[in-house]
């Protein structure tokens, strides 16, 4: 049975960093990509981050693009997101999501989301 | 960045009708095009990928079609388990730069 669970999220003050992590399990995970999709309180979903299977091809939303850092660590099953000099408008649930296949492909699994809170 | 629009915001239909759900994008996406299903504090579900292929376990009610920059998401008969957000996604561009819809919201006529 495929697994993402992720964890990391919190309530941070704007301007600080906080790191993502998504613990994947039941398939091969260094076969697939690998993304991160936000969805704000009461919004719709944003897709944030993806990155290729060997981490040789990774893209970033225009929103997030200087401020956040995808990575993956195939030898631990994971998947990381570093977020740098947070804003309120980073507040959301954070998914973790498997592509279908190595490169351009839907998500085929989710896992439930860590919260992060971007509060003075 | 290609755009994605969905429309209407909020359709709303009596069981046992059809509803039809629109999706535009900005620039062709080809078929590389999926629609999910995501219901109140769940996950979203990939319902339909490549513009018309159904995912795995997921009902023969549920139907995609089209292909360049115009989308349709076709639920044939509304059961009470389909009232839910749907969102329209591409996955044309490699390195990645995805993006969804706004969403269209089925809710009970």
């Amino acid at each position: 049975e495929v697994q993402l669970v992720e964890s990391g999220g919190g309530l941070v003050q704007p301007g600080r960093s906080l790191r993502l992590s998504c613990a994947a399990s039941g398939f091969t995970f260094d076969d697939y990509a690998m993304h991160w999709v936000r969805q704000a309180p009461g919004k719709g979903l944003e897709w944030v981050s993806g990155i290729s299977w060997n981490s040789g091809s990774i893209g970033y939303a225009d929103s997030v693009k200087g401020r956040f850092t995808i990575s993956r660590d195939n030898a631990k099953n994971s998947l990381y997101l570093q977020m740098n000099s947070l804003r309120a408008e980073d507040t959301a649930l954070y998914y973790c999501a498997k592509g279908r296949w190595a490169a351009a492909a839907p998500f085929d699994y989710w896992g439930q989301g860590t919260l992060v809170t971007v509060s003075s | 960045e290609i755009v994605m629009t969905q429309s209407p915001a909020t359709l709303s239909v009596s069981p046992g009708e059809r509803a039809t759900l629109s999706c535009r994008a900005s620039q062709s996406v080809s078929s590389n095009l999926a629609w999910y299903q995501q219901k109140p504090g769940q996950a979203p579900r990939l319902l339909i990928y490549g513009a018309s292929t159904r995912a795995t376990g997921i009902p023969a009610r549920f139907s995609g079609s089209g292909s360049g920059t115009e989308f349709t998401l076709t639920i044939s008969s509304l059961q009470s388990e389909d009232f839910a957000v749907y969102y329209c996604q591409q996955y044309n561009n490699w390195p990645p730069r995805l993006t969804f819809g706004g969403g269209t919201k089925v809710e009970i006529k």
